[in-house]
């Protein structure tokens, strides 16, 4: 059974950088899939924030690009988020989720329970 | 444009065939998937490709597609239906794009 959980403050200050990891578990992230982070601010609907495969590319949100890093510790089988300078509009629930992408067929199967992150002073 | 629009709000009787739908230009070339999202949960994915359910996704839902337009069809809607739908697919840079979702009220 494929598992993720997002871990990380729940708390961060304007102009801060927020930083969250995904435990995998069931799954190894070396294998043929993509993962990816993706937020819901609260009320409103899923925006995609970046996605990476095990071969080392990695894709980011182009409005979102500049401020983005995906990074993996394959020893660990977690990936990270890190968003720098951010501001209110970055409060959000963060999911991670694990991302298949081959020709015309793209979805994401598992997602972890997601992670509240306020932005505030 | 590397959009996804949806109906914000869709209605239905209960036991009545419900369609939503998701417009985009990526639709002509890539599939869509859905995902049913209620209060306080994760989306969990019930269509992607071109009509494939996950293992548990109950065969009274269905996916189409023509031209720009993705559908995802609830026949005979129940009560635990009621929910947040969201239509994905990407662009030809491999950008992940989702519709701002649609909320169905099962009457």
């Amino acid at each position: 059974q494929v598992q993720l959980q997002e871990s990380g403050p729940g708390l961060v200050k304007p102009s801060e950088t927020l930083s969250l990891t995904c435990d995998v578990s069931g799954y190894s992230i070396s294998s043929d899939y993509y993962w990816g982070w993706i937020r819901q601010p609260p009320g409103k609907g899923l925006e995609w924030i970046g996605s990476f495969y095990h071969s080392g590319s990695t894709y980011y949100n182009p409005s979102l690009k500049s401020r983005v890093t995906i990074s993996v510790d394959t020893s660990k089988n977690q990936f990270s988020l890190k968003v720098s300078s951010v501001t209110a509009a970055d409060t959000a629930v963060y999911y991670c989720a694990r991302q298949w992408t081959v020709t015309t067929t793209n979805y994401f199967d598992y997602w972890g329970q997601g992670t509240l992150v306020t932005v505030s002073s | 444009s590397s959009e996804l629009t949806q109906d914000p709000a869709v209605s239905v009787a209960l036991g009545q065939t419900v369609r939503i739908t998701c417009q985009g230009d990526s639709l002509r070339t890539y599939h869509a998937s859905w995902y049913q999202q209620k209060p306080g949960q994760a989306p969990v994915l019930v269509i992607y490709g071109k009509d494939n359910r996950p293992s548990g996704i109950p065969d009274r839902f269905s996916g189409s597609t023509s031209g720009n337009t993705a559908s995802l069809t609830i026949t005979g809607a129940q009560a635990e239906d009621e929910a947040d739908y969201y239509c994905h697919s990407r662009d030809s840079s491999g950008n992940q794009l989702f519709g701002g979702g649609t909320k169905l009220t099962v009457l």
